[in-house]
């Protein structure tokens, strides 16, 4: 099994909901990532896993809340969100961490729209 | 952060016609350069993971090169057929984990 999954593939939310993006990889991996792409953009990183503990935030601000419950899965927790929150979100996995050789694995993305 | 260029924005090439595109990165710190393809509504896909200066990599009909001293890589494809049209990504490996990336080049081939 050499797919990363993302569930759900739409979300469209207001701005005081809660909800979460889910990850899940079975391939062994154990470093994680989070991106969020706007259109037109490139992916640009948010949270690196690395064994399940966190060990980059990339300055993102706290309506977006990593968890990662172990080492298959990855979750974004989302909180009063802004309109230019919406964006594409990728999840990665990679063998090990740092990925500098390690090519990364990417799921379809999860299409977020905050109204 | 890195500023990762890729050039053009957007190709569209006839069926059985070879084609280029290009990636520049900053050559100072360099690690890595990651090519990835990404088709509309699915997941990208890794191509290469290149890190050595002058190296050169083959995937079928796709190849990619490598110049870490002046800072660019080119993508290849050979014969492209319409199911080449994707967009390419490459990505420089900026230390702490991080992945810069460009916008990519999007690729179509006309049958």
């Amino acid at each position: 099994d050499t797919e990363v999954t993302q569930t759900p593939k739409h979300l469209v939310m207001g701005m005081t909901n809660k909800k979460s993006l889910k990850c899940e990889q079975h391939m062994g991996h154990r470093a994680m990532y989070w991106y969020k792409q706007k259109a037109k953009k490139p992916p640009e990183l948010m949270f690196v896993y690395s064994y399940e503990k966190l060990s980059i935030n990339e300055s993102v601000p706290s309506r977006f809340s990593p968890e990662c419950p172990n080492s298959s899965l990855l979750n974004l927790h989302l909180h009063a969100l802004q309109p230019e929150d919406s964006a594409l979100y990728l999840c990665a996995s990679s063998r090990v961490s740092p990925s500098t050789y390690n090519e990364q694995f990417f799921g379809p993305g999860t299409r977020l729209t905050v109204l | 952060i890195l500023n990762v260029e890729q050039s053009p924005q957007s190709l569209h090439v006839q069926e059985g016609d070879s084609t280029n595109f290009t990636c520049s990165f900053p050559s100072s710190n360099f690690y890595a350069l990651h090519w990835y393809r990404w088709e509309t509504a699915k997941s990208p896909e890794a191509l290469f993971v290149m890190t050595l200066n002058g190296d050169e990599k083959k995937k079928g009909r796709i190849s990619a090169t490598l110049n870490t001293k002046e800072g660019y890589s080119y993508l290849y494809i050979k014969g492209s057929q319409p199911e080449d049209s994707a967009t390419y990504l490459c990505a420089s490996f900026g230390g702490a984990n991080n992945l810069f990336f460009g916008t990519g080049t999007r690729l179509t081939v006309i049958p």
